[in-house]
This record gives structure tokens, sequence and C-alpha cells, in this order.
């Protein structure tokens, strides 16, 4: 299947510094990737999708001045959270839509980025 | 009302068993319908997708989408430690954003 990868895959930062998450679609283009916030023993929450070439579409309630996206190539997007914050730790994950033709589109997804903020 | 709902478990089967995971969905419009397996600390893997009614079969996994009920499951034959996990359901529209339920964790006894 598709691969889709993501980096770190864990991160450990202060209270107040940046950090930057990559992901990469390794086999294949994605025009859009979607960035999820998962927290302990809860869903995936779409935070923001990821157009190549545009700026992202934040959901309701995301910062999209503390969660600073960019989607500069086919193959990679990349999630900064600035300033980040004890709240901020959370599961992050990426995916990445594969079109195979014939309306068989799917969602592949990072291995994902555990960020803990002290 | 929550958009996608299932039940959060454990759902305990033992081994050889059948697994039966549900999920129901609010919006009518909802045109695709995903399974992720996903074990703690890892990301989403993708086990099934159904997009019309009926069931899909693939391998020991079988999908089942009732779109009049807003109903999907999932039934796992043969259940294997290995299977024991968080299972989410995930419901798309009309674009690629998929709406997932909160999973049912599955624990199957050996």
């Amino acid at each position: 299947g598709a691969v889709v990868s993501q980096h770190p895959s864990r991160v450990i930062c202060k209270s107040g510094t940046s950090v930057k998450i990559e992901c990469r679609s390794l086999d294949f283009q994605a025009t859009t990737m979607f960035w999820y916030r998962q927290f302990p023993k809860q869903s995936l929450m779409l935070m923001a999708t990821s157009n190549e070439g545009s700026k992202a579409t934040y959901e309701q309630g995301v910062e999209k001045d503390k969660f600073l996206i960019n989607h500069a190539s086919l193959t990679l997007s990349t999630l900064t959270v600035t300033s980040a914050h004890p709240e901020d730790s959370s599961f992050y994950i990426c995916s990445a839509s594969h079109d195979r033709g014939h309306g068989n589109e799917k969602l592949f997804f990072g291995s994902g980025t555990q960020l803990s903020v002290l | 009302q929550k958009e996608v709902e299932q039940n959060s478990g454990p759902l305990s089967v033992p081994e050889g068993a059948i697994a039966s995971l549900n999920c129901t969905y609010s919006d009518r419009g909802s045109q695709s319908f995903f399974w992720y397996r996903q074990y703690s600390g890892k990301s989403p893997e993708l086990i099934m997708s159904i997009y019309s009614n009926g069931d899909k079969e693939d391998g020991r996994f079988t999908a089942q989408l009732n779109k009049a009920s807003q109903y999907v499951s999932l039934l796992i034959r043969d259940s294997q430690p290995s299977d024991s996990a968080t299972y989410l359901c995930a419901v798309g529209g009309a674009t690629n954003k998929l709406i997932f339920g909160t999973g049912t964790l599955l624990a199957v006894q050996p």
C-alpha cells in the first residue's frame, strides 16, 4: 500500500518552544494532506486540511497562528506547533489522500508524532 | 449527538470466535465508510472500506453497510490475540475529510 512517512516520532520540548513535524508521501503525490490530533483514549480530531500551493483550511476551534501548516510540494506537508504549552501535548497524525483511480481514493496515515511539552 | 458513535468497549471475545464491531453515523449524506485498526501508541491502519449497501469480505474481515439505518459494522472471524486493538470507524462525505468515532477496544482472549 501507499506509504506516508512522518517525523519525528517523538518530541519532548520545553514550554514556549516551537516544534516542526514533517509528513511525506513516499510513493505517490498527495495534493491534499490532513492533520489530526489524538488525546489519550479519544478519537482522532481533524485539525486542518493542507492543500498543496495554497493556504490550509482549519477546523473550527483550531488556532491557525499556533498551528502553522505548509504544503510546499506534492509530497511534503509540515505542521509547526508554535510556542508549545503542556496542553498541546498530544499525538499528532498526518494523512495523505491517494487516488488509485476508478474512484478508489483512500487515506493513508503517517506513523504519528507523540509531542510532550514540559 | 455525536456524528460517529461506537461503543468504547472493551469487547472481549475468546480466540477463534467472531468479533462484531458496530458503528452508527448521523449524516445521511455520508458516502464512504472505513474501518481502521489502531494499536496503542501507533497510527491507524486501514482494514476495510465500503461504499455501498451490503457486505464486503476481505479475508477474515467482513464490513456491512446499511445506509437506511445509518449503520456500519465489522466482523472479524477466527479472532486472534493479534487482533486485539482499538477499531476506529470513520465516515466520509463528498470530500476526503473523515469523521472518526471514538473507537472500540477489542480484546481477544487466548
